[in-house]
């Protein structure tokens, strides 16, 4: 069983939309949680930090279940900029150096 | 501006052949990871580094080697390298403890 698993999509919504993803982990000592955000040929940023009340930036909303261990990213109002994989990225110390990504979940917001 | 700098962005190697990848950040970050992303299994951590000349095992280590002789340099080597090596690969950096992972722009290794 993967440590971090996503659906990888591909998710097809038109402009407007809202879309929800959900990750799930493995290792209940997890300690932080993220989504990054990796565009078409290009390396992964980061897009939110995740914390346990929920954290709202813009149309994102990330939240965060322990007890069933997994989080989620809600993204509202589609943008055609929004076409992206998005990595839910899980560490496992507070060294912040055990980053385990999950396969990622592709994102298509069509006009 | 945050910079992860990976040596080439595109490489064709021969089997056999012993390959350096370099990486070079000018964070002063303490944490420096090699990964590889492959199709349908997402980014793997193959080794990663929290300080000179410390490494740590990632994921998927067998057929690699790292270097960190300098903090802001960390090298992922494929002692002989072969074809199921062929693959991206994605260097980044963090501060201890840090919430945030800066990638190189990844370089896309060829092994025929």
């Amino acid at each position: 069983r993967k440590e971090v698993e996503q659906d990888p999509g591909p998710f097809n919504v038109p402009e407007g939309a809202t879309v929800a993803f959900n990750c799930t982990y493995s290792n209940s000592a997890s300690q932080s949680f993220f989504w990054y955000r990796q565009d078409c040929r290009k390396e992964p940023k980061l897009l939110m930090s995740v914390y346990s009340s929920g954290n709202e930036d813009g149309r994102f909303t990330a939240q965060l279940n322990r007890a069933s261990q997994y989080i989620s990213l809600l993204i509202r109002d589609s943008k055609l900029s929004d076409s992206a994989t998005y990595l839910c990225v899980v560490t496992l110390n507070n060294a912040g150096n055990m980053l385990t990504f999950g396969g990622g979940t592709r994102l298509m917001v069509k006009p | 501006d945050v910079k992860v700098t990976q040596s080439s962005r595109y490489l064709v190697k021969r089997t056999g052949e012993k390959v350096f990848l370099e990486c070079v950040q000018d964070m002063d970050h303490e944490n420096m990871f090699w990964y590889r992303q492959d199709p349908g299994l997402g980014l793997r951590l193959i080794y990663f580094s929290y300080d000179v000349k410390m490494k740590e095992k990632g994921d998927i280590p067998e057929g690699y080697s790292v270097s960190r002789e300098k903090k802001e340099r960390f090298s992922l080597i494929l002692e002989s390298a072969s074809t199921n090596q062929t693959s991206m690969y994605l260097c980044a950096s963090s501060f201890w403890g840090g919430t945030e992972a800066f990638f190189g722009q990844g370089t896309r290794l060829t092994v025929v």
